[in-house]
């Protein structure tokens, strides 16, 4: 069966810190990645997509196929990037997500 | 233009009885989908419409689970003789399937905050 494995529920760094939200994968061809967040009391909305390789907000993503990983990072965080974060591939039409992280930003 | 609406916000229900909820997905958008969100367990897939092709229902955690796409746009998701563990956050997500798959971006609703008591 596809997973996505978010092996931290809750990630809390301080304001200006390095911050990175570990993912990973079962392996299956080639998977399609993506990463989406959920701000308190906001709809859940796509953050980034490996495939266009972009960087919104200061967070970057690399796919990883060696180690079937798809860690999201940002050099320095901010308190506004307090939120809950999912990784997710696309199954056979639809998102598998996983369990998702919490990422705290302390001031 | 108007996102995901779904509706109602919050139910709160008694174990046993049956509740509707409803999602009106962004026009245009050919793929819908139900999820269910709890507390440590994340998104839990439970079906996805696409087009005129049947459901992929394959996520439905139990038969007491059903759901309808009426007309290839609003959708239901009924819940029977609902159970404490149905207790949840439902969210739909529509997407559009021009440009690639249609998992490529799905767009999210508010979600309907279910309670069974």
């Amino acid at each position: 069966a596809q997973r996505v494995t978010q092996p931290e529920k809750l990630l809390s760094v301080f304001k200006g810190a390095p911050v990175e939200l570990k993912c990973n994968y079962s392996y299956s061809g080639s998977p399609e990645l993506f990463w989406y967040v959920q701000y308190s009391r906001q709809r859940l909305q796509l953050l980034l997509r490996h495939i266009s390789r972009e960087s919104i907000k200061g967070f970057t993503a690399d796919l990883n196929k060696g180690e079937t990983s798809f860690h999201l990072k940002k050099p320095f965080a901010q308190e506004e990037d307090s939120a809950m974060y999912y990784c997710a591939r696309g199954g056979q039409g639809n998102l598998i997500f996983g369990k998702g992280t919490k990422l705290s930003v302390k001031p | 233009g108007a996102g995901v609406s779904q509706s109602p916000s919050n139910k709160v229900t008694e174990k046993g009885k049956d509740v509707e909820l409803r999602c009106d997905p962004i026009s245009g958008h050919t793929a819908l989908y139900w999820y269910r969100q709890s507390l440590g367990q994340g998104l839990e897939f439970l079906i996805y419409f696409q087009g005129n092709s049947a459901p992929d229902k394959s996520g439905l955690p139990s038969d007491r689970f059903s759901a309808e796409r009426t007309g290839g746009s609003v959708s239901t998701l009924t819940i029977q003789r609902t159970q404490q563990e149905d207790s949840a956050v439902y969210l739909c997500a529509s997407s559009s399937d021009s440009g690639g798959p249609p998992y490529y971006e799905q767009y999210f609703g508010p979600g309907t905050r279910l309670t069974v008591t």
